[in-house]
């Protein structure tokens, strides 16, 4: 079973600070890598991509790979309210299916 | 521009009875996956369709099946109804050549309840 792994949290932080969201998977053949936000009762809605080592920043969000260590995550800064949700590491290891973790639910408190 | 459309939203179905769930991709997606998410985990992937075919499965029973249209919308048939299949239904489109890297955008969802 090729696993990805999420502290399912909560993961409590004030307004305004950074959050940050870890993810381990097992497979050292991934290659592609996407994060989700989940607000209660709705479908995942896709926050960034990752494919490569290193760093990719979009507005707030930076997405975090490292291949040697098998970890990718998510930071996000400035964080606000609406940013409590439930966020979800997905890999592909191989094919085209989304192995998904379970998610880290985040709490951004006023 | 239509992102992906589910239909329908909620369905309260008996055991044992069949369903069909139905989703149009992302305009100018080809690639359909259809994922079930039960309550507090993440997304299951259940199977994947391109070019009308089914091109990868996951773990799920034959009591699963699926279709994929010319015009690349698809269907999802859940047979024998159980319990346990109550859960939010996804589906995901993405570009199908490249779909092994390609972003997937998921519908709204339908809610399935068993009784």
């Amino acid at each position: 079973q090729k696993e990805v792994e999420q502290n399912s949290g909560p993961l409590s932080v004030p307004e305004g600070a950074i959050a940050s969201l870890n993810c381990t998977y097992s497979d050292r053949g991934s290659q592609s890598f996407f994060w989700y936000r989940q607000y209660s009762g709705k479908s995942p809605e896709l926050i960034m991509s990752i494919y490569s080592n290193g760093d990719k920043e979009d507005g707030r969000f930076t997405a975090q790979l490292n291949k040697a260590s098998q970890y990718v995550s998510l930071l996000i800064r400035d964080s606000q309210p609406s940013d409590s949700a439930t966020y979800l590491c997905a890999v592909i290891n191989s094919g085209y299916a989304l192995n998904f973790g379970k998610g880290t639910s985040l709490l951004v408190t006023p | 521009d239509a992102g992906v459309t589910q239909s329908p939203t909620h369905l309260i179905k008996t055991r044992g009875q069949q369903v069909t769930l139905r989703c149009s991709p992302k305009s100018g997606h080809d690639t359909v996956s259809w994922y079930q998410q039960a309550l507090g985990q993440g997304p299951q992937f259940i199977f994947q369709y391109y070019e009308e075919e089914e091109r990868q499965r996951g773990n799920f029973p034959d009591r699963f099946s699926g279709h994929q249209f010319p015009n690349y919308s698809s269907e999802l048939n859940v047979n024998a109804l159980l319990l346990g299949d109550s859960a939010l239904y996804l589906c995901a489109s993405s570009f199908g050549v490249a779909s092994n890297i390609a972003e997937a955008f998921f519908g709204q969802g339908t809610r399935l309840t068993v009784v």
